[in-house]
């Protein structure tokens, strides 16, 4: 079975300073990795992906993420925070087998704040 | 081009009633999805449609219907409405069932009193 955990559900920065959001997954298969953003009130937005190629991953508005296989984590990290980025992250796994690919689970969410 | 498209943004409906949340995308996918959010527990798949003319459970399903009316729009129906199924409600769509990314729309707020 596949599972996601992000570890923080809350994570306060100041402006400029660096973002570390954790996350876990659990797979019995190689998965594919996700890291969504939801700004407030709006939908979900891709911001990067991990599918089997390069272990770190460069994704939209500066965050990168890095697959680690032997710690199952996928942590999404940003050197310098900016106000803009105040939203909420979801860490997301899809299963690699059996056509089941669409079938996304989504950790739980970590809401990220910004302080001027 | 405007993506994943929802009606309504925003509902309010009395225990039993009955509605139907609908979506259209522009971008010729083939998969569409409906999810459900409610606060600390991420996004869960309440229906899916790997293609035009197929429909499958996600985790949620019990209390909903899909309706896949053609390659663009994606319906999810709420025959008699619950207090629990008070949530933001969201529409995606991707190029195949296999393809990763999904395209999400802008949200339904449903309250059920």
């Amino acid at each position: 079975a596949q599972s996601v955990t992000q570890l923080d559900s809350h994570v306060s920065v100041s402006e400029g300073t660096p973002v570390l959001l954790r996350c876990n997954y659990s797979s019995s298969y190689s998965p594919s990795l996700f890291w969504y953003v939801q700004h407030p009130n709006k939908g979900l937005q891709l911001l990067l992906k991990y599918t089997s190629a390069a272990t770190l991953v460069k994704g939209i508005n500066g965050f990168e993420a890095e697959f680690k296989k032997s710690e199952t984590s996928f942590h999404l990290t940003k050197p310098s925070a900016h106000m803009s980025d105040a939203a909420e992250y979801f860490c997301v796994v899809s299963p690699n087998y059996g056509g089941s690919q669409g079938n996304l689970i989504f950790g739980k969410g970590t809401k990220l704040s910004v302080k001027p | 081009n405007a993506g994943v498209t929802q009606t309504p943004k925003f509902q309010v409906l009395k225990t039993g009633q009955s509605m139907t949340l609908q979506c259209a995308q522009d971008m010729n996918h083939n998969s569409m999805y409906w999810y459900r959010q409610d606060p600390g527990m991420g996004l869960r798949l309440i229906y899916y449609s790997a293609s035009e003319g197929t429909t499958d459970k996600g985790e949620v399903p019990n209390g909903y219907n899909v309706s896949r009316l053609n390659k663009r729009e994606f319906s999810l129906r709420l025959e008699s409405a619950a207090p629990s199924q008070t949530s933001v409600y969201f529409c995606a769509s991707s190029e195949s069932y296999r393809s990763y990314e999904q395209y999400f729309g802008p949200g339904t707020r449903l309250t059920v009193t």
